[in-house]
């Protein structure tokens, strides 16, 4: 059974700031993705990586599948980025769903 | 166009009651999952399912049981409510091994 551990569970940070939010899972997976969850509740897919780095906008994602960790980064950092960011792992090809973190809470002050 | 839908939104019960959510998807995809959020905030996977397999995470009660009358939809269902299953349902799609698409969740609440 893997587990996912993310750090900082809360994160609160001025507007421009750059943001680093990571983590780390204890076995072997197929591939590592990023979510983000409005305040709304609503849970959208950033990315899903299972190696090397990836770049969409001002948010870039990289894993490190020796040491079993990720990084999400955003760059510029704005209000609108405001929302929780969870890691989550799946292993087997996929089929048998994600294996969630606990969230990262990210508040960007005006 | 909404690629991934539940109904209700909002679903508030009697404990013992029978409840069933509805999930759609519209993107093609093979593979669905019903995932659950807590009180406090976390996710755990409850089932997934192709046209082949059902795939049913050890710790859900087998109060709930998911069906899928084609590939489109995957519902879930729950017996005999209990108070512990106020939660928020989130269903998702993807092709297998892919991103997954999440529905806008179903907020449960058990009296």
């Amino acid at each position: 059974k893997n587990e996912v551990e993310q750090s900082p569970q809360n994160l609160t940070a001025q507007e421009g700031e750059f943001i680093t939010i990571n983590c780390s899972y204890s076995v072997g997976i197929s591939a590592l993705h990023w979510l983000q969850q409005h305040p709304g509740g609503g849970i959208v897919s950033l990315f899903m990586l299972s190696s090397g780095k990836k770049k969409h906008g001002r948010l870039i994602a990289t894993i490190n599948i020796q040491e079993k960790h990720s990084s999400l980064h955003i760059t510029a950092s704005h209000p609108r980025d405001s929302a929780v960011y969870i890691c989550a792992v799946s292993s087997g090809g996929g089929a048998d769903g994600l294996t969630f973190g606990k969230g990262t809470h990210l508040i960007i002050q005006p | 166009d909404t690629a991934v839908s539940q109904t209700p939104k909002y679903l508030v019960t009697q404990m013992g009651n029978d409840k069933s959510i509805k999930c759609e998807q519209n993107l093609g995809h093979d593979t669905m999952y019903w995932y659950k959020q807590d009180s406090k905030k976390f996710l755990k996977i409850m089932f997934s399912y192709n046209n082949k397999e059902l795939i049913i995470n050890e710790t859900v009660p087998n109060r709930f049981s998911p069906k899928s009358p084609d590939k489109a939809h995957l519902n879930l269902h729950i017996n005999s409510l209990e108070l512990g299953d106020s939660a928020v349902y989130f269903c998702a799609s993807s092709p297998q091994g892919y991103e997954q698409f999440f529905g806008p969740g179903t907020r449960l609440t058990v009296l």
